[in-house]
């Protein structure tokens, strides 16, 4: 199916685990985005990808880590969870900075 | 990190209301300024991308306009309806592609 699509939808985990996130286009859209949904802010930019192979850090990426070796993929791991990184994920793509984002059905993320 | 100020943060209308929002920006470097609606237990999905200064977008009863010179943007709704109750975001994107939103305005409408 064409778009962009999160997996998985729900995930619970326990504290101090590894989990990734997994995120799918089939635009080959340049660039991608990983946000965190919390109360009070919105959505939060944690990292964004311009290509493959090329990543930087957004407004929090402490505690995560991305990596980009096709474009159409977009991995999010939490490399030790927290119970602060309880949250609702969502990865989005776009063509490039002038043109709309398109969004993923999100990931919610319970860590226990 | 740019600094997004959206306003108001909440906003509550009658069926039928004309309203609008604000969003403001740095207006140094822009780039770009992307409008999101975003309803409870959705995706957000994109409005707007506008680029020029003056630029006016119309979508239905939504408009917006956008001023590049003082760094703001309206967003405006005609006749508001109970569907148009959302969040809507606003986005100021960069020529390195990061999109840092607003914390939004929340519309409720009531019938």
């Amino acid at each position: 199916d064409a778009g962009i699509t999160q997996s998985p939808r729900y995930k619970i985990t326990e504290t101090g685990r590894q989990v990734t996130l997994m995120c799918h286009q089939t635009w080959s859209h340049s660039y991608m985005f990983w946000y965190r949904q919390d109360l009070g802010h919105g959505l939060r930019l944690i990292y964004y990808s311009a290509a493959a192979d090329i990543t930087d850090k957004g407004e929090v990426p402490d505690g995560y880590v991305v990596s980009r070796s096709k474009t159409e993929n977009f991995p999010l791991t939490l490399e030790s969870a927290t119970r602060s990184q309880t949250s609702v994920y969502f990865c989005a793509s776009s063509e490039s900075g002038n043109t709309e984002a398109f969004f993923g059905q999100g990931t919610r993320l319970t860590v226990v | 990190i740019l600094n997004v100020e959206q306003s108001p943060q909440s906003l509550h209308v009658q069926e039928g209301d004309s309203t609008n929002f604000t969003c403001s920006f740095p207006s140094s470097n822009f780039y770009a300024l992307h409008w999101y609606r975003w309803e409870t237990a959705k995706s957000p999905e994109a409005l707007f991308v506008m680029t020029l200064n003056g630029d006016e977008k119309k979508k239905g009863r939504i408009s917006a306009t956008l001023n590049t010179k003082e760094g703001y943007s309206y967003l405006y709704i005609k006749g508001s309806q109970p569907e148009d109750s959302a969040t809507y975001l606003c986005a100021p994107g960069s020529t390195l592609g990061r999109l840092y939103f607003g914390r939004g305005t929340q519309l409720t409408v009531w019938p």
